[in-house]
C-alpha cells in the first residue's frame, strides 16, 4: 500500500521568505507528526497531531513554525521569515494512533534556506 | 522521556552477527524500548519493541535486562544492505498513552564491510 508522502522533495528558498511543506499520511493513521533532522543528527520531534488538533506542540521552535491538519488526514507545516538556521530535512510520520507501536515516515523534505 | 546512550559507530563484516547494545538508565516503569533504523535520504523505519526479557522478530532480536536500563539489539549475519544509523528510544507505546512523541538521539551508525 501506500506509505507516508512528502512534498517537495526539495525546497530551495531565500532567507525571509515563507514556506509550506505538505504530508500525506498513511489512509486511516489518525495520529500525524513532524520531525526535523539536521546533518549528523537524529530527528527531533516538533509537533504531534490526533485527528485535526496538535496534541503536543512543544517541539516547535518558535513562533515562525506553525502546522494544521484541518481535516484530519493531510497536514502542512508553515515556516514564516525562513533563517538559514531552519535548513534541514523536515520528516513527516503517521502512525494508527496515539502512542501506537510503530511511527511510518516519510522521504522527507530537504529545505534549503539561502 | 528517558534519554538514551549508544555508540557513535560499528564496524562489522557480512555474515557476522552485531550487537548494539544502549544504555538508559532513567528508563521509567511504562516506557518500553524501540529500535529503528535509518538509510540516507530516507525516514526511519521501525525495526522492533520491547518492555523486558527477548523479542524476536523475522530481522532482529532485542534483549533487555530485569532492571531494564540497558538493552541490545543483535542483528544476525548481517549484509552490506544493513549499513544504516540505528536508533534506540525509549518511551510510551502502549494504545491510550497520550504522548506520541519519540526522542532519538544521534544513533549508531553501523558500516558493514565484505
Amino acid at each position: 500500500g501506500a506509505g507516508v508522502s512528502q512534498t517537495p522533495s526539495n525546497k530551495v528558498t531565500e532567507k525571509g521568505k515563507y514556506v509550506e511543506l505538505r504530508c500525506d499520511p498513511i489512509s486511516g493513521h489518525t495520529a500525524l507528526y513532524w520531525y526535523r533532522q539536521s546533518l549528523g543528527q537524529g530527528p527531533e520531534f516538533l509537533i504531534y497531531f490526533q485527528g485535526t488538533g496538535a496534541a503536543d506542540d512543544s517541539g516547535l521552535p518558535n513562533d515562525r513554525f506553525f502546522a494544521v491538519r484541518p481535516e484530519g488526514s493531510v497536514s502542512t507545516l508553515k515556516i514564516q521569515r525562513t533563517e538559514r538556521g531552519d535548513s534541514a530535512v523536515y520528516l513527516c510520520a503517521s502512525s494508527l494512533g496515539q502512542g501506537a507501536r510503530e511511527q511510518y515516515f516519510g522521504p522527507g523534505t530537504r529545505l534549503t534556506v539561502t | 522521556l528517558a534519554k538514551t546512550t549508544q555508540p557513535i559507530s560499528m564496524d562489522s563484516y557480512e555474515g557476522q552477527e552485531v550487537n548494539i547494545t544502549c544504555s538508559h538508565n532513567n528508563i521509567a516503569t511504562n516506557d518500553y524500548i524501540t529500535w529503528y533504523q535509518q538509510f540516507p535520504s530516507q525516514g526511519p523505519r521501525f525495526i522492533i519493541q520491547g518492555y523486558k526479557t527477548k523479542v524476536t522478530n523475522e530481522v532482529a532480536s532485542l534483549f533487555i535486562p530485569a532492571d531494564r536500563k540497558s538493552s541490545t539489539l543483535s542483528l544476525p549475519r548481517v549484509s552490506l544492505s544493513d549499513t544504516a544509523v540505528y536508533y534506540c528510544l525509549v518511551g510510551w507505546a502502549d494504545r491510550g498513552s497520550t504522548l506520541g512523541r519519540l526522542y532519538f538521539g544521534r544513533g549508531t551508525q553501523l558500516t558493514v564491510w565484505p
